[in-house]
C-alpha cells in the first residue's frame, strides 16, 4: 500500500511567521523522501530532499521521523512568495525508476 | 533551452475522439514518466519509461497507451476520450547514474485536456 497523507489547508499565515506542516506516509521499508512545491497552474519543482538527519536549505528545514512514519517542512521568516501548494513525495520503491508517489498538497497563503 | 516541454499545452475535445501529447525532453535523462493530476489536485503516476521499455504500468485504462519513438520522447495516446480524462496531464523525467536513481524528476509545464 503507497499512501501519502496531508492536511490540505489552506493554511494563511502572516508575512515573517514561521509555519509548519507535516505528512505521513503508509510503508516503513519507504527509502526516500522529498518537498515539492507547486505554484497555480504550474509544474511541481523539486523543493528539497528530505535525509534521515534531517536537513536545511536557508529558511526550509526538512526533517523525517522514521520511527512515526512522517515528514515535516518548517518555514522561517515566511515570504510572499511562498505561498503554492507544497507537495510531500515519497519514493517506495527504493528505486526513482519506479515513480514517485505524491500526497495531495498543502495549500500555503503568505498574506501581507 | 526547454528542458521538458509539452505539446499541446490545452486541448479541448469532445467524448470518443482519439489524441495524442508528445513530451520531449533535452537533459539526456533516460526515464521519462506520465503523470496525471485531477481537479481535486491529486498527482498521480500513470506510466514510466527506461530506455524505451515500459517499466511500471499502473492501473489506468487500455485506452492510454504510452509510445516512445527515442529516449528523448515519451507520448501519450488516449483513445475514445471520456469526461473523467478531463485532467493536467505532465511528464517528466529523471537520470539513473552510475546504477543509482537521481531521485529529481523535472516536470514539464503540463497539458491541459478537458473533454466536453
Amino acid at each position: 500500500r503507497k499512501e501519502v497523507e496531508q492536511d490540505p489547508g489552506p493554511f494563511n499565515v502572516p508575512e515573517g511567521a514561521t509555519v509548519a506542516f507535516n505528512c505521513t506516509y503508509s510503508n516503513s521499508a519507504s527509502q526516500s523522501f522529498f518537498w515539492y512545491r507547486q505554484d497555480c497552474r504550474k509544474e511541481p519543482k523539486l523543493l528539497m530532499s528530505v535525509y534521515s538527519s534531517g536537513n536545511e536549505d536557508g529558511r526550509f528545514t526538512a526533517q523525517l521521523n522514521r520511527a512515526s512514519q512522517y515528514i515535516s517542512l518548517l518555514i522561517r521568516d515566511s515570504k510572499l512568495s511562498d505561498s503554492a501548494t507544497y507537495l510531500c513525495v515519497v519514493d517506495f520503491s527504493g528505486g526513482g525508476a519506479d515513480g514517485l508517489t505524491f500526497g495531495k498538497g498543502t495549500h500555503l497563503i503568505i498574506q501581507p | 533551452d526547454t528542458a521538458v516541454s509539452q505539446t499541446p499545452k490545452y486541448l479541448v475535445t469532445q467524448m470518443g475522439n482519439d489524441k495524442s501529447i508528445k513530451c520531449e525532453q533535452n537533459l539526456g535523462h533516460d526515464t521519462m514518466y506520465w503523470y496525471k493530476q485531477d481537479s481535486k489536485k491529486f498527482l498521480k503516476i500513470m506510466f514510466s519509461y527506461n530506455n524505451k521499455e515500459l517499466i511500471i504500468n499502473e492501473t489506468v485504462p487500455n485506452r492510454f497507451s504510452p509510445k516512445s519513438p527515442d529516449k528523448a520522447h515519451l507520448n501519450l495516446h488516449i483513445n475514445s476520450l471520456e469526461l473523467g480524462d478531463s485532467a493536467v496531464y505532465f511528464c517528466a523525467s529523471s537520470q539513473v547514474i552510475a546504477g543509482v536513481p537521481t531521485y529529481e524528476q523535472y516536470f514539464g509545464p503540463g497539458t491541459r485536456l478537458t473533454v466536453t
